[in-house]
């Protein structure tokens, strides 16, 4: 089975913490990514990596970035924490994406960080 | 712009029915795929059942069934003989197999099931 886990459940920072979130996934995945979940919006993609050190701003990358040393982790960092990123914040995976075989697009997502700013 | 729609926010179904749930997807790519995912109260995203748009048949996955109907651009999640533990948020997401390189899904806004005894 795919695990996709995330560092915390619960986070609680202040404003202008400079905050990490971190995500490790144990089945040798190509693709990771980023997304918050705030309620009647879905979920919306942050940030993604394809490899190694590349990544690709997502549809709202303002505020965050990210960080990929090692294939196995992607991190997601608020330079300068703000309120208004108080959310729900989701890592995934998939073994490909490159690939128009969809099972091997599925994502597989960790727990989630509940991430309160004050 | 908005790609895929789920007018459900939330609904009730009674203990060992049947519940659709509605989706709906705009594309102008001819080729892609859709996938649904059950969140519980506990957080995590659980992927249940995808299709492509080139597939003749529906997909199904136990008591879980795809109504695809490609011409109405949707892909209403059909859920069997409900179970308690099927009280979730379920998430319609789509890849576009011909814009998008990197595999993205674009995520619905979700609706809440709540299973009653």
């Amino acid at each position: 089975d795919v695990k996709v886990t995330q560092s915390s459940r619960y986070l609680v920072k202040r404003t202008g913490e400079k905050v990490f979130l971190e995500c490790v996934q144990d089945m040798d995945h190509e693709n990771m990514f980023w997304y918050r979940q705030d309620p009647g919006l879905g979920l919306r993609l942050i940030y993604f990596s394809y490899d190694v050190k590349m990544k690709e701003k997502g549809d709202i990358p303002e505020g965050y970035s990210v960080s990929r040393e090692k294939k196995e982790r992607f991190s997601l960092i608020l330079e300068s924490a703000s309120t208004n990123q108080t959310s729900m914040y989701l890592c995934a995976s998939s073994l490909l994406g490159a690939d128009l075989n969809l099972a091997k697009n599925i994502q597989y997502f960790g727990a989630g960080t509940r991430l309160s700013v004050l | 712009a908005q790609k895929i729609t789920q007018t459900q926010p939330g609904m009730f179904v009674q203990e060992k029915e049947a519940v659709t749930l509605d989706c709906t997807y705009d594309t102008s790519d001819q080729s892609y795929g859709l996938f649904w995912y059950k969140q519980p109260s506990s957080g995590e995203m659980i992927f249940l059942i995808y299709q492509g748009s080139y597939d003749e048949q529906n997909a199904t996955e136990g008591r879980y069934s795809l109504n695809f109907q490609k011409a109405r651009k949707s892909a209403n999640l059909v859920i069997s003989a409900s179970q308690l533990g099927d009280s979730a948020m379920y998430f319609c997401a789509m890849r576009d197999l011909i814009t998008d390189s990197w595999g993205k899904l674009q995520f619905g806004a979700g609706t809440q099931v709540v299973v009653t005894p």
